[in-house]
């Protein structure tokens, strides 16, 4: 079955760096969209970024972009969320989610959902 | 601050039918799908409807969906303690270039 499983969240003080990694299996990974969503404490979801099949597009939510950087190794069947300049309003449960719409962007469908990393970002 | 506009709270008895509201615009609902997701306490969002009105297998009937211009609703019924948890509404933005979540419902079952 179709499983996803997020590592390398942590405790990181302002300004540090953090890589999440996403390991997929259960699905041929090279055919499908990935996004990253995070869950804020007391708040509600906020979608983060997502990345081509192929690799050959990415897009990021304002409150992310030229600080985060969303990649993936289909021969490793991986995808990567590279945090820098890390602030405390990044402190949430990272989640990555499969786009089910192989090789096309099915909006805003996301199916399924991994159990999620935490990022603790505080000094 | 969500574009999609929820309710942050509902509350029914068990047995009772309730509904979530979720009004966006025309860059998202007016012109994409809406997804609802559901986050019981402790757990990873799940697709509960997904194209407005669809249910994925596994899901009860008690869940439903629609879509109305730019409005969507999810009606539950047949009320169960178990259902106790956040839902979000979802849709694709336009100008985004990305998925926007509305900010999320709480369901007490009291």
């Amino acid at each position: 079955q179709v499983q996803l499983v997020e590592s390398g969240g942590g405790v990181v003080q302002p300004g540090g760096s953090l890589r999440l990694s996403c390991a997929a299996s259960g699905f041929i990974f090279s055919n499908y969209v990935m996004h990253w969503v995070r869950k804020v404490p007391g708040k509600g979801l906020e979608w983060v970024a997502f990345m081509r099949y192929d690799g050959s597009d990415r897009y990021y939510a304002d409150s992310v972009k030229g600080r985060f950087t969303i990649s993936r190794d289909n021969s490793k069947n991986t995808l990567y969320l590279q945090m820098n300049s890390l602030r405390p309003e990044d402190t949430a449960v990272y989640y990555c989610a499969k786009d089910p719409a192989m090789k096309g962007s099915g909006g805003a469908w996301l199916d399924p959902w991994g159990q999620g990393t935490l990022v603790i970002v505080s000094s | 601050q969500s574009v999609l506009t929820q309710p942050p709270s509902a509350s029914g008895t068990p047995g009772q039918r309730v509904t979530i509201s979720c009004s966006g615009g025309s860059s998202n609902i007016g012109s994409n799908n809406v997804y609802w997701y559901q986050q019981l306490p402790g757990t990873a969002p799940k697709l509960l409807i997904y194209k407005n009105t669809q249910r994925p297998s596994g899901v009860p009937d008690r869940f439903s969906g629609s879509k109305s211009g730019t409005s969507a609703s999810l009606a539950i019924s047949g009320l169960r303690s178990e259902d106790e948890a956040d839902y979000y509404c979802a849709a694709w933005d336009d100008s985004l270039s990305g998925p926007m979540f509305g900010g999320g419902t709480y369901l007490t079952v009291l």
